[in-house]
């Protein structure tokens, strides 16, 4: 039962390099989401959507991108990362009418 | 915008101690969640509280929905190692755009 799988777990950036943070949800679910968390700033939501070909902006989405062909996938993507990039990023998925939401094991990135 | 204020933002105990986190709010929420997160992992639902003045209780976790719906408490009896970890409260907000408002958390560590 695997539930939302986010990869990769770890990632080194250069500033400027681009790069897709993946993850997929086995649970049918229509709302993903993608939040970071930085010390003493909590969750921090960056884009979501509510079904495939639906996104939205959260409250951070600037130097991010997202895109969801597909109810399972949910990419997110940095087209030039800076250091203040530098997070743990965790996707999450819920059902579209319950509010809780299961997250992924989240994937840290470092840009230098 | 709606703000979670979290307290205390660290708490180290013994084990065997009893403690109590806050979530306040000056808004009101339709629902209050509380989220646990391990070190390298994901939050996990803990509970899920609708009704002002509601109390569950989950083994040794108390918790409490003000009357208000603007504030909530996660009390813990005679902690245990297991217990130690970040503890996000989660508010759901009333209207037509409904969106999840989170706390930076309590970050607790029970000592044996």
């Amino acid at each position: 039962n695997a539930g939302v799988t986010q990869t990769p777990k770890f990632q080194v950036l250069k500033t400027g390099q681009s790069m897709t943070l993946q993850c997929a949800q086995d649970m049918n679910h229509e709302y993903m989401s993608w939040y970071r968390q930085d010390p003493g700033m909590g969750l921090r939501l960056i884009h979501y959507s509510v079904g495939a070909g639906i996104t939205d902006q959260g409250e951070v989405p600037n130097g991010y991108n997202v895109s969801r062909s597909t109810t399972e996938d949910f990419p997110l993507r940095l087209l030039s990362a800076a250091p203040s990039q530098t997070s743990v990023y965790f996707c999450a998925a819920r059902p579209g009418d319950v509010r809780e939401l299961f997250f992924g094991e989240g994937s840290r990135l470092t840009v230098l | 915008t709606q703000l979670l204020e979290q307290s205390p933002q660290f708490l180290s105990i013994q084990e065997g101690e009893n403690l109590t986190v806050y979530c306040n709010s000056s808004s009101v929420f339709s629902s209050l969640q509380w989220y646990r997160q391990e070190p390298g992992e994901g939050p996990v639902l803990l509970v899920t509280v609708v009704t002002g003045g509601e109390v569950k209780k989950l083994k040794r976790l108390t918790f409490q929905f003000g009357d208000a719906r603007k504030d909530s408490s996660l009390h813990i009896t005679a902690a245990q190692p297991g217990d130690t970890g970040l503890y996000l409260c989660a508010g759901v907000t009333q209207g037509g755009s409904e969106k999840l408002v989170f706390g930076k958390g309590t970050k607790l560590t029970v000592n044996p």
